[in-house]
């Protein structure tokens, strides 16, 4: 059975800096993985999508790495900015295109 | 990105009422759709797949008598929460995957509260 973790549960850090979060998985057959942030109260918005073939994807000031060999992705978040204070989640995603849910990092930018 | 819509955002209802959500998919088609619910402060954990044309497949643990899906058209797919509970309240959002790649785009929820 597949399981996603997300580290750290939850992130504060000044506006500006460079952040990483962190997402593993437990089943290396994955199809794609998905970042998203989800606002208080709000639905998901998609972030990036990588397919499992491929070792990272850029749009614009975040950057997500896959190594499925280890289970693992990281989201790079630079340059921080309040804006950016949110939820996000990961999910690994299979050939049915069903989405297995990380358990999210809260992250808080302080300006 | 794509669009997905719901309605309604959000829903009070007594208990033993049924209640239905809309999803749609506003500028592509989806044969499928998914249905997820979200407790507060947790992640968001899978019910169903909606097929259009076809009967909806529901995972473990979720009554597929107490939550139907009907997928209606390309673009609607619905979820009835029947004879509601306090327990069924929930924030419930809907996604649906795009070809080739099958990136999915969510709802932006509707919030049920059962009293």
């Amino acid at each position: 059975k597949q399981e996603v973790t997300q580290i750290p549960a939850a992130l504060s850090v000044p506006e500006g800096e460079n952040l990483v979060l962190n997402c593993s998985f437990t089943d290396s057959a994955i199809y794609n993985l998905q970042w998203f942030r989800q606002d208080p109260g709000k639905g998901l918005t998609s972030l990036l999508l990588i397919q499992s073939s491929q070792r990272e994807q850029t749009s614009g000031r975040l950057n997500a790495s896959l190594d499925k060999s280890s289970g693992r992705s990281t989201l790079y978040i630079a340059a921080s900015q309040p804006g950016d204070s949110a939820t996000y989640l990961c999910a690994v995603g299979g050939a049915t295109n069903k989405l297995i849910f990380g358990t999210g990092t809260l992250l808080a930018v302080q300006p | 990105g794509a669009v997905v819509s719901q309605h309604p955002s959000w829903v009070i209802c007594k208990s033993g009422t049924s209640v239905k959500i809309e999803c749609r998919s506003l500028d592509f088609q989806a044969t499928t759709m998914f249905w997820y619910r979200q407790f507060p402060k947790q992640s968001l954990m899978l019910m169903a797949t909606s097929n259009e044309g076809s009967k909806a497949t529901y995972e473990q643990g979720v009554e597929k008598d107490k939550f139907l899906i009907n997928h209606a058209s390309l673009t609607l797919s619905t979820l009835t929460v029947t004879s509601a509970h306090p327990e069924d309240s929930s924030f419930y959002i809907c996604s649906a995957p795009i070809p080739p790649y099958n990136e999915q785009f969510f709802g932006p929820g509707t919030r049920l509260t059962v009293l």
